[in-house]
């Protein structure tokens, strides 16, 4: 059975760092290209980040409005991709999913950013 | 970014209906869309891969199709588990981008 589980939520001031854990079983993770992906208040789905295998040299890509303030990393070794938030803003309250392939999701967390 | 424009972004179903949601894409994208369900509180679940693909264990009376820019999911009699909210998905180009969501609901 796949699962993707992802930890790290909570309530946070602006200007404040969190970092989010995906830990994922029940498929290849190695080869899959992960991605995080966000849902605001208002149900608007947004693509935040995606870092893909090894044997694409783990490139990662960024949306714009969360380019130098988010990072995406994975360890194989530990099945789970990553996401360090940086610098949060209001506009970053969300919940976060990640996802495998757009086929496997978490449950989604919940990031509130305000003081 | 490609706009992926979707519609319409409610509507007003009974059981039985066939339904169809429609997203155009702002430059050509290609067979890479997804189309995704989502329940309330849940995750979104893939229904639809590359444009016209149904993912695995999705029912049949649900379908993809492609014309020109124009991306369509079609459910054929509506079931009462089909009521939720649907998104479609760009992913042929950076920034993957998602249109602004379908809620169905029932009269």
């Amino acid at each position: 059975e796949v699962q993707l589980v992802e930890t790290g939520g909570g309530l946070v001031q602006p200007g404040k760092s969190l970092k989010l854990t995906c830990a994922t079983s029940g498929f290849t993770f190695s080869n899959a290209w992960m991605h995080w992906v966000r849902q605001s208040p208002e149900k608007q789905l947004e693509w935040v980040a995606q870092i893909k295998a090894k044997s694409n040299n783990y490139a990662t890509y960024y949306a714009e409005s969360v380019k130098g303030r988010f990072t995406i990393s994975r360890d194989d070794s530990k099945s789970s991709v990553y996401l360090q938030m940086n610098s949060l803003k209001e506009e970053d309250t969300a919940i976060y999913y990640c996802t495998g392939y757009y086929s496997y999701w978490g449950q989604g967390v919940m990031v509130t950013v305000s003081s | 970014d490609i706009q992926m424009t979707q519609s319409p972004s409610s509507m007003s179903v009974s059981l039985g209906d066939t339904v169809t949601i429609t997203c155009r894409a702002s430059q050509d994208v290609g067979i890479y869309v997804n189309w995704f369900q989502q329940k309330p509180g849940k995750s979104p679940r893939r229904m639809i891969y590359r444009a016209t693909n149904l993912a695995d264990g999705v029912p049949s009376r649900f379908s993809g199709s492609r014309s020109g820019s124009d991306y369509s999911l079609t459910i054929s009699s509506l079931e009462s588990e089909d009521v939720a909210d649907y998104h479609c998905l760009q992913y042929d180009e950076y920034p993957p981008t998602f249109g602004g969501g379908t809620k169905l609901e029932l009269k």
